[in-house]
């Protein structure tokens, strides 16, 4: 089984400011990951798969990229809203895996 | 846009079977060869992926849960179903129905529903 290793735990920033969350995967996933926000009492949405395409309809001050095995999620100019949780997944191998993810707080 | 929402017993007593239903409305589920999943989260917020099922009735489980799951689809009543036998405490979660699109990768997500498992 893959296991996706997220950092940091919690971020505290700004409205306005940029945040950047990792996604460490135990081997090789060939870009094969997703990232998901999920505010309190709601369900995960995804927001970009295969390492860098956003779903429909995602701002594009959200993006993801890769070096080897470590993955990163940017937004670069944080917005009230996406104060939330955040996890990343891969659908390389079964069973699909996710980390166990980041909590982005209003500083 | 297609959507899912989960219905079922919201506890379920030990050793029991935890059954739920997913029904899916403003889509069908034999349109777009998409694959319809579970997902489970513990309350510590972990996400584990529980299996999925193709209206064609194939499935796949997760290795560590393949030996209680099983999943249905009815496609007459658009709805599709989950069971886990032989429930502990730690089957406790809100459990959500998802549909896989693109392959492998969730982008439409039931509401959730709550499971506790206790006497």
């Amino acid at each position: 089984e893959i296991v996706l290793t997220q950092s940091p735990a919690t971020l505290s920033l700004s409205p306005g400011q940029r945040a950047t969350l990792s996604c460490r995967a135990s081997q090789r996933i060939n870009n094969q990951l997703a990232w998901y926000q999920q505010r309190p009492g709601q369900a995960p949405r995804l927001l970009i798969y295969d390492t860098v395409k956003r779903d429909a309809g995602i701002p594009d001050r959200f993006s993801g990229s890769t070096s080897g095995t470590d993955f990163t999620f940017t937004i670069s100019r944080l917005e009230p809203e996406d104060f939330a949780v955040y996890y990343c997944q891969q659908r390389s191998n079964w069973p699909y895996t996710f980390g166990q993810g980041s909590k982005l707080e209003i500083k | 846009q297609v959507q899912l929402q989960e219905s079922g017993p919201g506890v379920v007593k030990p050793s029991q079977t935890l059954s739920l239903t997913c029904s899916v409305s403003a889509g069908s589920i034999s349109s777009g060869g998409y694959y319809l999943t579970w997902i489970r989260q513990f309350p510590g917020k972990a996400l584990e992926w529980i299996g999925y099922i193709h209206y064609s009735g194939s499935t796949y489980y997760n290795p560590a849960l393949r030996s209680r799951v099983a999943m249905s689809v009815d496609t007459s009543k658009s709805h599709f179903s989950l069971s886990l036998s032989s429930v502990t405490a730690a089957d406790t979660a809100v459990y959500y129905c998802t549909r896989d699109s693109p392959g492998g990768y969730f982008d439409v997500w039931g509401r959730g529903i709550l499971v506790t498992v206790s006497s």
